[in-house]
């Protein structure tokens, strides 16, 4: 199956650090890819969506010079987050979607990395 | 965008069938109602997928309801390895290249017991 790969898995910086955060997809391609972040004992929170070639689309309350969105080919996309600080402490996961599914978007699959959990200290 | 509405979290024993329901009584007629689930400290993982018609994976089944009012899925025994939190989704806003956004609402924690 389509697998998606994040990198790295857990990460410990430095409050007013940079850390990023990479996305791959090993056996499909994907034009898209999503990045979601999630509190403990939350839900996930969409944060931007990246179509690559083009600029990431940041949701509502998300500051796109904060974290930065790099979709430069068709299987990876980096998520930069600059000047760490304790509050963005939190599981950072990608997905995407297999380009060959893009006539029935809507109805296939995402697939997800394994997350990434970043504590700032 | 839909709204879904799921159970916080249920408990079932090991071995025995699951009935996880989800309501979204707002559903237009061209929303698939999706499935994933996460297992702690993990990504999400699809689980199944339907519009109109009763789906069976090798995963779990999915029912919907004739008014597609509600659905629910069906995990046909629970083990161990199936305790994770299972979101019922409802297809989210366009985002461009042919994609649209999956929106995670709360989910239903399902605990088995052994």
């Amino acid at each position: 199956g389509a697998v998606v790969s994040q990198h790295p898995s857990r990460v410990i910086c430095k409050s007013g650090t940079s850390v990023k955060i990479e996305c791959r997809s090993l056996d499909f391609q994907a034009t898209t890819m999503f990045w979601y972040r999630q509190f403990p004992k939350q839900s996930l929170m969409l944060m931007a969506t990246s179509n690559e070639g083009s600029k990431a689309t940041y949701e509502q309350g998300v500051e796109k010079d904060k974290f930065l969105i790099n979709h430069a080919s068709l299987t990876l996309s980096t998520l930069t987050v600059t000047s760490a600080h304790p509050e963005d402490s939190s599981f950072y996961i990608c997905s995407a979607r297999d380009n060959r599914d893009r006539g029935s978007s809507y109805n296939s699959p995402l697939h997800f990395g394994n997350g990434t959990r970043l504590t700032v200290t | 965008d839909a709204k879904t509405t799921q159970p916080n979290s249920m408990e079932s024993n090991e071995e025995e069938p699951v009935h996880l329901p989800c309501n979204h009584s707002t559903i237009s007629g061209t929303d698939y109602i999706h499935w994933y689930r996460q297992l702690p400290s993990q990504g999400p993982e699809y689980v199944i997928h339907g519009l109109t018609s009763n789906v069976n994976n090798r995963m779990a089944s999915l029912a919907i309801a004739e008014d597609r009012k509600s659905s629910t899925l069906i995990l046909h025994r629970a083990t161990l390895r199936d305790a994770a939190v299972y979101y019922c989704i409802l297809r989210g806003a366009y985002s461009g290249a042919g994609s649209y956004q999956l929106t995670f609402g709360k989910g239903t924690k399902l605990s088995v017991i052994p």
